[in-house]
């Protein structure tokens, strides 16, 4: 099946600076990839979509300037938390959308490992 | 916001079927139903979708009512491995193929 990573894996940081969370498609190419946050013991919530090649659409309350998203190839989108403080610490977990199989109306997601981030 | 409900958690004895139930009531008509799992810490799994015919692949079968409003995931032979949390999730084009996750259900194989 189709194969997302992200990188890095975990991440401890200082507040105030800024992280970037890569995510890569490895054997297929995502025109759109999502981006989830999870607090401990919750479910994912989605924060963005992103479109390669145009902006990110954000969910409601989701702060664009906080999180910013760069989709700039088939193959990586990434998620730069900008001013990192204790509250963004959480699990960040991207997908790409498969490739339409023919006619199929259908895109199930990979998702990829996961980021823990965690601000100190 | 999601547009599912599941029970927030279920045991299963090791060896038996493990049937997950899911409600849906307000699926539309193009929108599929995807289950993923997800084990602690780790990304979710695809294990499988459909969107009116019930479908079975090497890691379950997904039974959908004909009204479309509930579904049922099977794990036929449940193992220790497969206690997570389990997701069901309905989308479709119209939504630009987005995942709101609800709860979801804590599965837990018990030996």
């Amino acid at each position: 099946g189709a194969v997302v990573s992200q990188h890095p894996s975990w991440v401890i940081c200082k507040s105030g600076t800024s992280v970037k969370i890569e995510c890569r498609s490895l054997d297929f190419q995502a025109t759109t990839m999502f981006w989830y946050r999870q607090f401990p013991k919750q479910s994912l919530m989605l924060m963005a979509t992103s479109n390669e090649g145009s902006k990110a659409t954000y969910e409601q309350g989701v702060e664009k300037d906080k999180f910013l998203i760069n989709h700039a190839s088939l193959t990586l989108s990434t998620l730069t938390v900008t001013s990192a403080h204790p509250e963004d610490s959480s699990f960040y977990i991207c997908s790409a959308r498969g490739p339409t199989s023919g006619s199929a109306t259908y895109n199930e997601q990979f998702f990829g490992p996961g980021t823990r981030l965690t601000v100190l | 916001d999601a547009k599912t409900t599941q029970p927030p958690s279920m045991d299963c004895a090791e060896g038996r079927a493990a049937n997950l139930p899911c409600n849906h009531s307000t699926i539309s008509g193009n929108e599929y139903v995807y289950w993923y799992r997800q084990i602690h810490s780790q990304g979710p799994q695809y294990i499988i979708h459909g969107l009116k015919n019930n479908e079975t692949n090497e890691m379950a079968s997904l039974i959908i009512t004909e009204d479309r409003k509930s579904s049922t995931l099977i794990l036929p032979h449940a193992t220790l491995r497969d206690t997570a949390v389990y997701y069901c999730i309905v989308g479709g084009p119209n939504t630009g193929n987005q995942f709101y996750f609800g709860t979801g259900t804590s599965l837990t194989v018990i030996p």
